[in-house]
């Protein structure tokens, strides 16, 4: 069972360079988000998606671009990358329809940026 | 809006201490709460969760009770394993906002 997959688990970035990281989910799942994970902090909610098609802020979006053109798949986008965005990603999916919301997670993608 | 707080660690015992995290939540509606255990490179995963008052979730050993009157979800273990050592997280979800927020994380450390 793949559940949910990051791509790509590492990345180095210059500052003002961009890259996308994937997410891809395999359960049907309606409700895909964003976190990212920086020490003391926790996690906190960038950007999350309420079906295809859709996206919406969370708690710090800028900075960051999210697209879901895909039920599957929701991309997490840097356009300019800066040093304050080096941390862990996480994405994860749920399908609140079954009931509380358990949020399955991928592995994570770590990011730095120089 | 809602939110989590959680002790700060990190935390350390020796194996088959009794553990305790504490967990207290502010909520202005009915959220399920949730513990996620993160070991080291992995992403989080459910540890256990309860969705009402005075529901109790228990898996490995672990257990929280929902305390409404209190309004905390505290994490114990009679006796920790060095296997148990990783970062702990309390949640809540708001169903109402499809929302899950998440408190800081508590570190555990497990020596032999």
């Amino acid at each position: 069972n793949a559940g949910v997959t990051q791509t790509p688990k590492f990345r180095v970035l210059k500052t003002g360079q961009s890259m996308t990281l994937l997410c891809a989910q395999d359960m049907n799942h309606e409700y895909m988000y964003w976190y990212r994970q920086d020490p003391g902090m926790g996690l906190r909610l960038i950007h999350y998606s309420v079906g295809e098609g859709t996206t919406a802020k969370g708690e710090v979006p800028d900075g960051y671009n999210v697209s879901r053109l895909k039920k599957q798949n929701f991309l997490l986008g840097l356009e300019s990358a800066a040093p304050s965005q080096t941390s862990v990603y996480f994405c994860a999916s749920t399908d609140w329809r079954e009931g509380t919301g358990e949020l399955f997670f991928g592995e994570g993608s770590r990011l730095t940026v120089l | 809006g809602d939110s989590v707080t959680q002790m700060e660690g990190p935390v350390t015992l020796s194996e088959e201490a009794f553990l305790t995290i504490n967990c207290t939540y502010t909520a202005t509606g009915y959220p399920s709460l949730f513990w996620y255990v993160q070991y080291p490179g992995e992403g989080l995963q459910l540890l256990l969760k309860a969705t009402k008052a005075d529901d109790k979730g228990s898996n490995k050993g672990f257990e929280a009770t929902y305390r409404k009157e209190t309004t905390s979800f505290h994490l114990e273990k009679g006796s920790v394993q060095v296997s148990d050592s990783a970062v702990y997280f309390c949640a809540l979800s708001d169903n109402n906002n499809n929302d899950m927020r998440f408190g800081a994380g508590t570190r555990l450390t497990v020596k032999p």
